[in-house]
């Protein structure tokens, strides 16, 4: 099993310019999240989405959309990025929500010049 | 604001002794305690999740909660240089809401 996985790993993005990040997770599981983390400020939440066809706000979704495409993918949208937005940025999903913990993506890593 | 504290650490341990890690939580409804390691460059990875007030084990680690003083901790018994990471503890407070500490880094010296 690939669990879940993250494209790209790395990426260097221009102020301005807008990309998405891909996630797809082969679990059957029901919950996706993604999560920011940044040196000394931990992972936070940027959306989530509980259950095929819904997403919500996190505490830090300013300047980001997502998609719940279906049961499998969740995808994070930056429309116009901000040297802010560079980070570390985790895909993650959940059995159960989130009652048995996490299931990490490897990560994509951001910088916005 | 939910808050999830850790000592950044670095926590430096001989190899063989007994790690303890400890995490506080500021509201009192969290329902759910969680532990992950995180090695340098990778993603965090679960250990060990805790529910309810009092000790739970696995292998060499033990996670210890106490609701009334608002902590939990994590004793990784025996403890080897393949430990060194970075451990997160995480503090759920409502269904899909999860609050994460920044961590302590782990130094398990030969």
């Amino acid at each position: 099993n690939a669990g879940v996985t993250q494209t790209p790993k790395f990426q260097v993005l221009k102020t301005g310019q807008s990309m998405t990040l891909q996630c797809a997770q082969d679990m059957n599981h029901n919950s996706m999240y993604w999560y920011r983390q940044d040196p000394g400020m931990g992972l936070r939440l940027i959306y989530y989405s509980a259950s095929e066809g819904t997403t919500d706000k996190g505490e830090v979704p300013n300047g980001y959309n997502v998609s719940r495409l279906n049961k499998r993918e969740f995808s994070l949208r930056l429309e116009s990025a901000a040297p802010s937005q560079t980070s570390v940025y985790f895909c993650a999903s959940s059995e159960s929500m989130g009652d048995y913990g996490y299931t990490f993506g490897s990560g994509t890593r951001l910088t916005v010049v | 604001q939910k808050e999830v504290e850790q000592n950044s650490g670095p926590l430096s341990v001989p190899e063989g002794a007994i790690a303890s890690l400890n995490c506080t939580y500021s509201d009192r409804g969290s329902q759910s305690f969680f532990w992950y390691r995180q090695y340098s460059g990778k993603s965090p990875e679960l250990i060990m999740f805790i529910y309810s007030n009092g000790d739970k084990e696995d292998g060499r680690f033990t996670a210890q909660l106490n609701k009334a003083s608002q902590y939990v901790s994590l004793l990784i018994r025996d403890s080897q240089p393949s430990d060194s990471a970075t451990y997160l503890c995480a503090v759920q407070y409502n269904f899909n809401k999860f609050y994460f500490g920044s961590g302590t880094k782990l130094n398990v010296k030969p």
